[in-house]
Parts: structure tokens; sequence; C-alpha cells
């Protein structure tokens, strides 16, 4: 069974806070994913990596950063938080297939307040 | 325009009643099509890939009509476990997931 896991289902942080969420899927999946889910929105991509140290924005990346040094791990920085980042963020891993989008496993999501 | 449009609802239906949901995207060079399910503050699980020659998982049958793009979901004699958002998912490319908004369904008893 897919296991993926984020650091923390729910997070307080005030405007100006460097944040830092954190995604390990225990899959050996080479594709891990980025995306946040509000309402009436369907989920967005942030960035995605297709490998370790790879990195790809995805479309919304302003005002995120990703680092991905091993393969299980993936991470999401908010260099520098603010309101409009208060959201839903949620990790997700796949294996590829050429050419063919395979199934995307998410983690639990994290629930990001910015005051 | 959305590239993946979804009716958002609620859809309230009876338990045991047949429901159906469209979706339709932009695209026309998707590739791959997916319906996803999420529970109330919980995160997005495959219900099940849509095929070309469309496909049936027990209650739940998905078609695909290139045409006219888009994608259907049909849910026979519904259970109350039913009640969830359904999330349309198209693919573009090697990478890219494009996602609906959703469509809630409430099973009412």
């Amino acid at each position: 069974d897919v296991k993926v896991t984020q650091s923390s289902r729910y997070l307080v942080k005030r405007t100006g806070e460097k944040v830092f969420l954190e995604c390990v899927q225990d899959m050996d999946h080479e594709n891990m994913f980025w995306y946040r889910q509000d309402p009436g929105l369907g989920l967005r991509l942030i960035y995605f990596s297709y490998d370790v140290k790879m990195k790809e924005k995805g479309d919304i990346p302003e005002g995120y950063s990703v680092s991905r040094e091993k393969k299980e791990r993936f991470s999401l920085i908010l260099e520098s938080a603010s309101t409009n980042q208060t959201s839903m963020y949620l990790c997700a891993s796949s294996s590829p297939r050429q050419g063919v989008q395979e199934t995307q496993y998410f983690g639990p999501g994290t629930r990001l307040l910015v005051l | 325009r959305k590239e993946v449009e979804q009716d958002p609802g609620p859809f309230n239906v009876p338990e045991g009643a047949t429901v159906a949901f469209n979706c339709t995207y932009s695209n026309s060079a998707s590739q791959s099509f997916f319906w996803y399910r999420q529970d109330c503050r919980k995160e997005p699980k495959l219900l099940m890939s849509v095929y070309s020659s469309g496909n049936e998982d027990g209650r739940f049958t998905a078609q695909l009509n290139r045409a006219s793009q888009y994608i259907s979901l049909l849910i026979r004699d519904s259970k109350l476990s039913d009640s969830a958002t359904y999330l349309c998912v198209v693919g573009v490319g090697n990478y890219q997931l494009i996602w609906g908004a959703g469509t809630k369904l409430i099973i009412k008893p």
C-alpha cells in the first residue's frame, strides 16, 4: 500500500515567516507534486519533481520554492508567508509510464493558516 | 473558461437512486482521464480511470466522449457512503493533470 505522509496536518504561521512543508513517500516513486486546494477551485499545481534534484514549475509557483534532495522526500518552502497562502496543501507521488499520466497518491494534506 | 468544468452541486440524491455527473474539458490534446473521490477534509483518492471504450467497476460506470470533450460518471444503487466530492481529472502532456473543482454528492437515507 502506497503511503504518503506530510509533516503537519495543521499549521498556523504569521505573515513573513518562513514555512517548511515536508512530504515523504515510501513507494520509490519518481514523480512528486505539491498542490494547493482552495474552495471552489480545483487542485492547482505549485511545483513538481520527476527526479532527485529536479524541479519544474507548475501553474502557481510564485511565492514558493521546493527541494528534492532524496527520492522519497519533497519539501515545499514558503519563503515569506502571506495571508493569501492560507490554503490546504496536498503532496502527491506517482510512478511514471511513458507518455501517460499515472495515478497520483496523496498525503493527508496540511491546512495552513497565515495570520 | 476553466480547462476542466464540473457542476459543483450539491446533488442531493435518495439512497438507492442512480446519479450521473458530467465533466467537460477544453484541451483536445488530453490523453488520460480520471475520476477521483474526496471525502470531507481528506485527500483525493483515485476512483477510476476512464478509458476510450468506457469502463465499469461495480456500481460505477465511466464514459469518455472525445468528440464532445466530456467524461461522465454514473453511480447506480447509491449508498450513504458514496457521499463525497467527485473530482474530474484530465491528463495533458507527460506530467500535468488538470483538476476540476469537484461535484459534491449527498446521499440521503
